[in-house]
């Protein structure tokens, strides 16, 4: 079955930066676009950012464009998430999410990891 | 993209029916009819409860149905049960890969 593990997490003090890393597993991870959605404590859910199955096609949430980066590694089987400049903001329980066709944008979130959690602060 | 507008909280007696309401005014959300719903109990991974608007995975009771009209996506729940008590999301194809989720709802039995 479809399995997404999130690792990378932790604590960081602002400014810094962290990447997080996705193991994906049970599905062809090349023929799935993939995203990363995080969401502060209390707080509701927030789409971060899209990379597409062929990695060509690459979309960030205004509040990150910038600072952080999406990328895979099909080889691995693995998403990334690198992200910089830190801010108290960003911190988030972020979890990637599979899309629910392949070889496509898709239309919703079929899968989900159960997170890793970043708390950014001095 | 602005996140789509959700009622903070909805509530209803075991057996009533609620509605949650999803307000969006960006052109995707008019045009595009994917309009997905989330279930999430807290500390948990959300789970799907419809999609494409109006369709309903397998294994999600037929309480659960989903409607859009204009710039307004509906998520309602009939029959309440003890254990719809949960956060919902809505969450909009926003064009070019991306998605947008609404503010959320936290439904509560009374």
């Amino acid at each position: 079955q479809v399995q997404l593990v999130e690792s990378g997490g932790g604590v960081v003090q602002p400014g810094r930066s962290l990447r997080l890393s996705c193991a994906a597993s049970g599905f062809t991870f090349s023929a799935y676009s993939m995203h990363w959605v995080r969401q502060a404590p209390g707080k509701g859910l927030e789409w971060v950012a899209v990379m597409s199955y062929d990695g060509k096609d690459i979309y960030y949430a205004e509040s990150v464009k910038g600072r952080v980066t999406i990328s895979r590694d099909s080889s691995k089987n693995t998403l990334y998430l690198q992200m910089h400049s830190l801010r108290a903001e960003d911190t988030a329980v972020y979890s990637c999410a599979r899309i629910n066709k392949e070889y496509s944008s898709g239309d919703y979130f079929d899968s989900w990891g159960q997170g890793t959690l970043v708390t950014v602060s001095s | 993209q602005s996140a789509l507008t959700q009622p903070r909280s909805v509530s209803g007696s075991p057996g009533q029916s609620v509605t949650i309401s999803c307000t969006g005014t960006n052109h995707f959300f008019v045009n595009y009819n994917y309009v997905s719903w989330y279930q999430q109990y807290p500390g948990r991974v959300p789970k799907l409860v419809i999609y494409d608007v109006g369709k309903r995975p397998s294994g999600v009771p037929d309480r659960f149905s989903g409607s859009k009209s204009g710039n307004t996506a509906s998520l309602t729940i009939s029959g309440l049960q003890a254990e719809d008590e949960a956060d919902y999301y809505c969450c909009s194809y926003a064009g070019t890969y991306t998605f947008v989720f609404g503010t959320g709802t936290e439904v509560a039995i009374l």
